[in-house]
């Protein structure tokens, strides 16, 4: 069955960075656009940012372009975020979805001093 | 795009009906054709599930009891009777364009 397993959430003061992985199985990775989806503790869900299935296109919302990169290596069927100088108001549980179909479990990131 | 819910609370009771609304500040058709407006379930503590996609397709597994309607700006997700498993948030998503965005949620709970 198809799974997406996240890791790489912590605890990180802010300015640093973190790099987030999503380890996808049981679906043909390599043919499908990929999502980060965040949620701040209590709140919503906000869209982060997506790449095409063959990592030709990269698109970020405007609270993080600039500061997040995403990527994904097909050969290990994985999905990366590269989070740099967080700020407190990136605390939030980020998923990765597969084209927004297929969800993960969540990874908890918490910026704070 | 900015997607408005409403309402954003729902108290039902079950085996009632309960529809929640879902309105698009731009037009969700894409030059496609398709319309990628997606509804999703949230239960407490879980992450979330996909109900609907394209207005009104049923995702794998999902109930009959959920139904979906609208074209354009202005969507509604139904559901035919309430269950006890139903409770939760409700999200409306839109992939027309980038960013993605979603609506604020509308809560389900039982009378």
């Amino acid at each position: 069955q198809v799974q997406l397993v996240e890791s790489g959430g912590g605890v990180v003061q802010p300015g640093r960075s973190l790099r987030l992985s999503c380890a996808a199985s049981g679906f043909a990775f390599n043919t499908y656009a990929m999502h980060w989806v965040r949620q701040a503790p209590g709140e919503g869900l906000e869209w982060v940012a997506a790449i095409s299935y063959d990592a030709a296109y990269k698109y970020y919302a405007d609270s993080v372009k600039g500061r997040f990169t995403i990527s994904r290596d097909n050969s290990k069927n994985t999905l990366y975020l590269q989070m740099d100088s967080l700020r407190i108001e990136d605390t939030a549980v980020y998923y990765c979805a597969g084209s927004l179909d297929y969800w993960g479990q969540g990874t908890l990131v918490t910026v704070s001093s | 795009i900015v997607l408005t819910q409403t309402p954003l609370s729902s108290p039902v009771t079950l085996g009632q009906p309960a529809s929640i609304s879902c309105r698009s500040s731009q037009s969700l058709v894409h030059s496609d054709g398709n319309t990628y407006l997606s509804w999703l379930h949230q239960r407490p503590g879980q992450p979330p599930r996909v109900l609907l996609y394209k207005v009104s397709k049923r995702f794998s597994g999902v109930p009959d009891r959920f139904s979906g309607s609208g074209a354009g700006t202005d969507f509604t997700l139904r559901i035919s009777r309430v269950e006890a498993e139903d409770v939760g948030v409700y999200y409306c998503m839109q992939a027309r364009q980038f960013p993605h965005s979603f609506g604020q949620g509308t809560k389900l709970e039982i009378k």
